[in-house]
């Protein structure tokens, strides 16, 4: 059965920083590329980041362009993400999300077809 | 970045009535070269993460109830729910994967009236 399972939230003060963990299991996670996704309590989805398989590009979103980084581990099967500078409006769950195409689909962009049950990030002082 | 826009923000159907949810992008996010609309919806319920439902606009994914469709091409879109069940109580996301900055819509709360 695949699955996602997402750790490393917590309670964090402003300007701090913290490091989310995806590990993946019942899949060739070295086959997919991988996303991160949050959602502010009571508010819709927002994608956050994407990295390739094999890890040597990376996307971002606006919003949280230089204070992310995401990684991976492929032979640890774990997507990770880097939060730095963190502001109250981080506040959410952040989801790891897999796609339904690998990448030897040929496609360009693919749909989530796993999703983690997500991790908590509360930014207060 | 693409934007999608859905409407209406929420909805009340009653039982076994159709609920329809509408989704206006920004841009075309149709692939001329592979004739495909990069467009997906999904179905969230509390506590849960997004499920998917539907994929290049109307592709059902597998075990998805065929109560629910999903139309339209380059910026308009709509995913139908044809006879609407107590379970799919919810909120509806759509989604573009054309860019590679993804992008959501605001999302569209379905309710029993």
């Amino acid at each position: 059965e695949e699955q996602l399972l997402e750790s490393g939230g917590g309670l964090v003060k402003p300007g701090g920083s913290l490091r989310l963990s995806c590990e993946a299991s019942g899949f060739s996670f070295s086959n997919y590329g991988m996303s991160w996704a949050r959602q502010a309590p009571g508010k819709g989805l927002e994608w956050v980041s994407s990295i390739t398989s094999s890890g040597a590009t990376t996307y971002y979103a606006d919003s949280v362009k230089g204070r992310v980084t995401t990684s991976r581990d492929n032979s640890k099967n774990t997507l990770y993400l880097e939060i730095i500078s963190l502001r109250a409006e981080d506040t959410a769950v952040y989801y790891c999300a897999k796609p339904l195409y690998d990448f030897w689909s040929g496609y360009s962009g693919s749909p989530f077809n796993l999703w983690g049950q997500g991790t908590m990030i509360t930014v207060s002082s | 970045d693409i934007v999608l826009t859905q409407s209406p923000d929420s909805l009340a159907v009653s039982l076994g009535e159709r609920a329809t949810i509408n989704c206006k992008s920004s841009q075309s996010v149709f692939y001329s070269s592979n004739n495909k609309n990069y467009l997906a919806w999904y179905q969230q319920k509390p506590g849960q993460p997004p499920k998917l439902l539907i994929y290049w606009a109307s592709t059902r994914e597998s075990g998805v109830p065929d109560r629910f469709s999903g139309s339209g091409s380059g910026t308009d879109f709509t995913l139908t729910i044809s006879s609407l069940q107590a379970e799919d109580v919810a909120v509806y996301y759509c989604q573009q994967y054309y860019s590679t900055s993804l992008t959501f819509g605001g999302g569209t709360k379905v309710e029993i009236k």
